[in-house]
């Protein structure tokens, strides 16, 4: 059973657009990491959540994390083509438990 | 300066041959984890190391074998490669589970 379930598995939007993308969980977590992953190389991290209903903001993108920490969503607001890849959330545990990741790709 | 770097980039060899991927972390971090990356992208743990001591080993078949010689450095030899071993191969180093940076993974092509 797979503990971290994202959606959509995979979105294609044009540039300029906005688009969200979810991870969601049946089990409250401590905390949650969201991580973009590039053709050919490894994820890298983009921001932890740990608090309930908290969110940031990282230039155009903004995660936050739900009220009862089972879920968190990341919003994209006017995409660029460098926003395609591969972006996963991830468990702040011993195992680092991955989701099962949106393919994003932004069109020109 | 790299941070986590691993080698080799691409692996290709022949079904039953044994081969090893090495990987080192220059952040001090006390966590080290190999996973593997399947062809939908599915990021799954086989091991976790802290402090050079095996904590975490996810049911992989135990032709897969870390070794941590110190807290810098993880390495995996795998015996009798199959083909259901392609994949991608991901060092990544935390501290506590927080922030994992990882290597830029190993393509392994089993033929």
């Amino acid at each position: 059973t797979q503990l971290l379930e994202q959606s959509p598995q995979f979105l294609s939007i044009q540039e300029g657009e906005n688009l969200t993308v979810y991870c969601n969980s049946s089990s409250v977590f401590s905390s949650l990491q969201w991580y973009r992953q590039e053709p050919g190389e490894g994820p890298v991290l983009l921001v932890t959540v740990v608090t309930g209903g908290e969110v940031k903001k990282l230039k155009r993108l903004t995660f936050q994390f739900g009220d009862a920490r089972k879920d968190s969503s990341l919003h994209i607001t006017a995409a660029q083509t460098g926003d395609t890849g591969l972006y996963l959330c991830a468990l702040g545990n011993e195992k680092l438990t991955f989701g099962t990741g949106t393919r994003l790709t932004i069109i020109p | 300066d790299t941070a986590v770097s691993q080698t080799p980039k691409y692996l290709v060899t022949q079904m039953g041959n044994d081969k090893s991927i090495k990987c080192e972390q220059n952040l001090g971090h006390d966590t080290m984890y190999w996973y593997k990356q399947d062809s939908k992208k599915f990021l799954k743990i086989m091991f976790s190391y802290n402090n050079k001591e095996l904590i975490i080993n996810e049911t992989v078949p135990n032709r897969f074998s870390p070794k941590s010689p110190d807290k810098a450095h993880l390495n995996l030899h795998i015996n009798s490669l199959e083909l259901g071993d392609s994949a991608v191969y991901f060092c990544a180093s935390s501290h506590k589970g927080i922030e994992a940076f990882f290597g830029q993974g190993t393509r392994l092509t089993v033929v």
